[in-house]
């Protein structure tokens, strides 16, 4: 799974709940990256992160946040603000502007 | 970004033919391209990457070639086999974004194998 590990694979969320992905990397890289699929469509970028204590927002960050307290973690927060917030969630890490590796990613359902 | 729906362009092609599959892209400060492939279900996979000084470039059963001048770019697959069944999507990035690097992916084109 590219040596990301994401957490956990299904996520049921009531309306109005927060809820936290996980996103765990173990081979020292310092760039991590959210993304977000709804079906049938590419990959749409959400927050990035290129070193520790600081990230950065992509092109759908509405509705959600990240932390990057310490190298090998990228959580990401999917708040009650995010109307719509059904999807696959995927992270990826990178060795710089390089290729980058994703994980298996996580399916957030809303009940 | 824009939405296709659930209907994803599609590619049918009987084991053992080549495949091809195009990608238009639009930023021409693009200067990094990759090709993934995902299966149902699972993350995107690293299949191969080519930068703006090359037009081509070859790993095992793949190609990729880029046109700069129409911004096209292709992913050719020779003697494409039942597991290569999945969807295959190109992604364009600058290598001039800091430390990391912001992709743009296309929509994607499915990819059938038939015996």
């Amino acid at each position: 799974d590219g040596g990301i590990t994401q957490s956990p694979k299904y996520l049921f969320r009531k309306e109005g709940q927060n809820v936290t992905l996980s996103c765990e990397q173990n081979l020292n890289h310092d760039a991590m990256y959210w993304y977000r699929q709804d079906p049938g469509q590419g990959l749409r970028l959400i927050y990035y992160s290129q070193i520790v204590n600081d990230f950065q927002k992509g092109d759908i960050a509405e509705g959600y946040s990240v932390s990057r307290e310490k190298k090998e973690s990228f959580p990401l927060t999917v708040t009650s603000a995010q109307k719509n917030p059904t999807a696959f969630f995927l992270c990826a890490r990178s060795i710089g502007v390089n290729e980058q590796f994703f994980g298996p990613g996580t399916r957030l359902t809303v009940l | 970004g824009e939405s296709v729906g659930l209907h994803l362009p599609t590619l049918s092609v009987q084991e053992g033919d080549n495949s091809i599959i195009n990608c238009a892209y639009s930023n021409s400060a693009s200067d990094y391209f990759i090709w993934y492939k995902q299966e149902s279900g699972k993350g995107p996979q690293f299949i191969i990457d080519i930068r703006s000084n090359m037009d081509k470039r070859q790993g095992q059963r793949v190609t990729v070639l880029l046109n700069k001048t129409v911004k096209h770019l292709s992913l050719q697959i020779a003697a494409t086999q039942p597991g290569d069944s999945a969807v295959y999507f190109c992604a364009e990035t600058s290598m001039n974004t800091g430390t990391a690097s912001k992709l743009t992916f296309g929509t994607g084109t499915r990819l059938q194998v038939t015996l």
